[in-house]
């Protein structure tokens, strides 16, 4: 069975600074990787994904992640945050044919 | 064009009672989720359709939970004889097919309050 384990349930971070999310997953087969943005009291938005080819994929907002296989782990980076990125962030797993597995999801707080 | 739509955006009920959650998908979109999240926890995912058909609804939690989607573009999740532990968002995404490539776009959610 698939499952997602996102390490951090709360990031605070100043403005301007670099963060990390990072969200290791569990699959005895080939997944799909998904990052998606829930804003205060708006839907869930999807950020990026990973499909197959590099392993460094980059979404909107400035957000990339980094797919690792050998480490089964799909961190999401931003070199500089901005006070708008403060949100809940869910990292998922797919397989063909399947529905989204999230994680729990992480909440950062960016603060001036 | 107009995204994935849900109705009610909330919905309070009493224990016991009978409700019904509406979501309209993006046109032409033939896969449909539905996910629950509970306060403070990721989607889960509960049911999905290809179609009119549901292809994978072993994320029902009991049998209280139904979902149908008749003619293959709205769909309601009904749930009877509430109980408080189903107050949760219920959100609906839908995606062209239920392939790899194809994004889920999501609803803004039902928020159901079971007192």
């Amino acid at each position: 069975a698939q499952s997602v384990t996102q390490l951090d349930s709360q990031v605070p971070v100043f403005e301007e600074a670099p963060v990390e999310l990072r969200c290791n997953y569990s699959s005895s087969v080939s997944v799909y990787l998904f990052w998606y943005v829930q804003y205060p009291n708006q839907g869930l938005q999807l950020l990026l994904k990973y499909l197959s080819g590099s392993t460094l994929v980059k979404g909107i907002n400035g957000f990339e992640a980094e797919f690792n296989k050998s480490q089964t782990s799909f961190h999401l980076r931003k070199p500089s945050v901005h006070i708008s990125d403060t949100a809940e962030y869910f990292c998922a797993v797919k397989q063909a044919g399947t529905a989204l597995i999230f994680g729990k999801g992480t909440t950062l707080s960016v603060s001036s | 064009g107009a995204g994935v739509s849900q109705t009610p955006s909330n919905k309070v009920t009493e224990k016991g009672k009978y409700v019904e959650l509406r979501c309209d998908p993006i046109s032409g979109h033939t896969a449909l989720y539905w996910y629950r999240q509970s306060l403070g926890q990721g989607p889960e995912f509960l049911i999905y359709f290809q179609g009119t058909g549901a292809a994978d609804d072993s994320g029902l939690p009991n049998d209280r939970f139904f979902a149908v989607r008749p003619e293959g573009s709205v769909s309601t999740l009904k749930i009877q004889r509430t109980e408080r532990g189903d107050s949760a968002v219920y959100l609906c995404a839908s995606s062209w097919t239920s392939g790899k490539n194809n994004e889920q776009f999501f609803g803004p959610g039902t928020r159901l309050t079971v007192l």
